[in-house]
């Protein structure tokens, strides 16, 4: 079953912050981040392991509550070249590494 | 520079034929995957390989087949029984560790003429 994410869609302004959710019904092991523009493959973006971990790259970070099976992607100050679908893709312990997709959180940001 | 090669980038099938797509990948990873995307919608996986000669049905195995005879090398064969194939095809691959990303090909845009 593919984790269910939201909102569906955001569209922000230059500067504004955003924040997708990810949530699954099923036990987590890992959660990862992907973006991926129009057309073109997804772009990794951070893996997280551990419940409550929190991991940052650029301005953009993430945390991941093992317990409530979430994971939230956090975008601060957003710039143009965020535009995209961000995909989050869960892990569950033993599944030899395979991901189950959600189906997208559509980003746009605008000047 | 290390990464996976996916060709041809577009593809056309009549109906009643068997395609293959290729995927190629120099990054010395272990596992690869296939991936099927529709439009507006998440990745589903279609079959994956941890090891050369060794491959396991995801969630919508049905209608294609995959062989694994090199490292490198992970073709995914769409044939006629896949009643709906047009869709953009991803393959990926990643370390069998924990920490590591998947990395993407390109991608194949199959559609049914």
């Amino acid at each position: 079953q593919q984790p269910v994410q939201s909102p569906q869609a955001v569209i922000l302004r230059e500067g504004e912050d955003a924040v997708i959710n990810c949530s699954s019904s099923k036990a987590l092991y890992s959660v990862h981040w992907y973006r991926q523009k129009h057309g073109e493959a997804p772009v990794f973006l951070m893996i997280l392991l551990k419940g409550g971990e929190q991991k940052g790259h650029e301005k953009i970070s993430a945390s991941f509550n093992e317990k409530k099976q979430q994971s939230s992607l956090y975008l601060t100050a957003s710039q143009l070249s965020y535009s995209g679908t961000y995909f989050c893709g869960t892990e569950q312990r033993g599944s030899a590494r395979q991901l189950t997709f959600g189906s997208g959180t559509q980003l746009t940001v605008l000047p | 520079d290390g990464g996976i090669t996916q060709s041809p980038k577009y593809l056309f099938r009549k109906e009643g034929q068997n395609v293959t797509l290729s995927c190629e990948q120099n990054l010395n990873h272990d596992a690869m995957y296939w991936y099927r995307q529709d439009p507006g919608q998440g990745l589903r996986l279609i079959y994956y390989s941890q090891i050369v000669n060794d491959f396991q049905k995801g969630d919508i195995a049905e209608g294609y087949s995959v062989s694994r005879e090199k490292k490198e090398s992970f073709p995914l064969t769409v044939t006629s029984a896949q009643k709906n194939p047009t869709a953009f095809y991803l393959c990926a691959s990643s370390e069998r560790t924990v920490n590591y990303g998947y990395t993407f090909g390109s991608g194949t845009r199959l559609t049914v003429v």
